[in-house]
């Protein structure tokens, strides 16, 4: 069984510039996750999706991020523009319904 | 708002020995799962363990086993017989049970774990 995708692996940016990242979950998960994963610290939710619906997305900086699931299965998650404090990993996460997360290898972005 | 809490931010042990990581964490429900991540460097965060908050019996994977203390607030992951395989970081994380609304993992900030030849 394929893992979940992401895509770029690393992505370097000047500040103020856009950047979109991709994920492909598991076949068959409903639920898909982007988690933010600052150097030095554990991942935090960034946004939570139920097929191609919004389930949480609370600590999303709704001013500069943007997410979508079209048709329930891949996701992208864009930053506009970006800032400094940014540089991070992405992490795509999904699952069937609220059973275990299977973790993406996430995106490296740094924002210089 | 919940909270998970990693007080040791390196760990290191010799190769075949013991190691215990701990951590502990803060909520006011009742239904709630308990995970041990490990993230290998530049690979992918993958499920060590999971212990549900009901289960009073301890949860043991191979080498891998807890001891939750639910009065405690308290979560320890202990290694046995370490490989240096396993050396990586190591998350704790809490997730709500049941209800409507986010599943989202709340994590600690991670731990460390050399593991010595």
């Amino acid at each position: 069984e394929a893992g979940v995708a992401q895509s770029p692996r690393y992505k370097i940016i000047e500040k103020r510039q856009s950047v979109a990242f991709w994920c492909n979950p598991i076949s068959g998960h409903a639920t898909l996750y982007w988690y933010q994963q600052i150097l030095g610290q554990g991942p935090k939710l960034l946004i939570q999706f139920q097929n191609n619906g919004v389930v949480d997305d609370s600590q999303l900086p709704k001013d500069r991020f943007s997410a979508e699931r079209l048709k329930g299965v891949d996701s992208t998650l864009k930053i506009q523009p970006a800032k400094l404090e940014d540089s991070a990993v992405y992490l795509c996460a999904s699952s069937l319904m609220y059973n275990e997360q299977f973790f993406g290898p996430g995106t490296r972005l740094t924002v210089l | 708002a919940q909270t998970v809490t990693q007080s040791q931010p390196e760990m290191s042990v010799q190769e075949a020995e013991t190691v215990t990581l701990s951590c502990t964490y803060d909520t006011s429900e009742s239904d709630y799962y308990l995970f041990w991540y490990k993230q290998p460097p530049s690979r992918q965060m993958i499920l060590v363990i999971r212990q549900e908050a009901y289960k009073q019996q301890n949860a043991t994977e191979n080498r891998f086993s807890v001891n939750f203390q639910k009065a405690a607030k308290s979560f320890s992951l202990k290694i046995s017989d370490s490989q240096l395989g396993d050396a990586a970081m190591y998350f704790c994380a809490y997730r709500r049970g049941s209800g409507a609304g986010s599943y989202q993992l709340t994590f600690g900030k991670g731990t460390k774990l050399s593991v010595i030849p």
